[in-house]
């Protein structure tokens, strides 16, 4: 069965520090979407990107955040300057283009920020 | 603005036993509602939805009630069993905004054998 992967599982850094965080869709999906998760809170929505923009963003999703799909296949998530508040785990997420309800989510990449 | 909340936070059940998960959401605007599975160590897996046109929907052993005059959502799980234990979401979704969904807090089901 087709499954979204993330890479790395587990992501630590330095305060300050550049990461990019990398996420393999459903290969025949076109809905991309990242979510983060603070330990013991709610899932919450960062961003939906389709056609190569981004569809919507979050209050979170600010100009320390970017999104690419730099090839077919890839979709990643870029933090400029990481802050303490960003450790998290982060959740790729992807849906087909008539139905995006139904959205599958990778495992998550474990961020966390010293 | 836009809240999706679960009334409990721990559910414990005995095996065989059917479950019920509640769910208080505040957008009454919200066009879709969804469950969400969560296993330890995984990302939330998908396990049903309800248009807001509709009442209730059923799928293979659960069934999702939608009440929109109290704005409450609920999930009920037929004949509990083991691998059912897992922390359950539910998230709301507003037609025209790419997707978003915006979750509850969730509610860990704990299934005794």
């Amino acid at each position: 069965e087709p499954e979204v992967t993330q890479t790395p599982s587990h992501q630590v850094t330095q305060m300050g520090q550049e990461v990019i965080l990398r996420c393999v869709p459903i290969s025949n999906h076109l809905y991309f979407y990242w979510y983060r998760q603070i330990l013991g809170q709610k899932v919450e929505f960062l961003v939906s990107f389709y056609n190569n923009e981004i569809s919507e963003k979050s209050e979170i999703f600010d100009d320390q955040f970017s999104v690419e799909r730099p090839d077919g296949s890839n979709f990643t998530l870029k933090i400029r300057s990481t802050k303490l508040e960003d450790s998290a785990m982060y959740f790729c997420a992807s849906s087909m283009t008539s139905g995006y309800v139904e959205q599958f989510f990778g495992p998550g990449t474990r961020l966390t920020v010293l | 603005g836009e809240s999706v909340g679960l009334h409990l936070p721990t559910l414990s059940v005995q095996e065989g036993d059917n479950s019920i998960i509640n769910c208080a959401y505040s957008n009454s605007a919200s066009d879709y509602f969804i469950w969400y599975k969560q296993e330890s160590g995984k990302g939330p897996q998908f396990i049903i939805d309800i248009r807001s046109n509709m009442d209730k929907r059923q799928g293979q052993r659960v069934t999702v009630l939608l009440n929109k005059t109290v704005k409450h959502l609920s999930l009920q799980i037929a004949a509990t069993q083991p691998g059912d234990s897992a922390v359950y979401f539910c998230a709301e979704i507003l037609a025209g905004n790419a997707g978003k969904s915006t979750f509850g807090d969730g509610t860990t089901l704990t299934v005794k054998p």
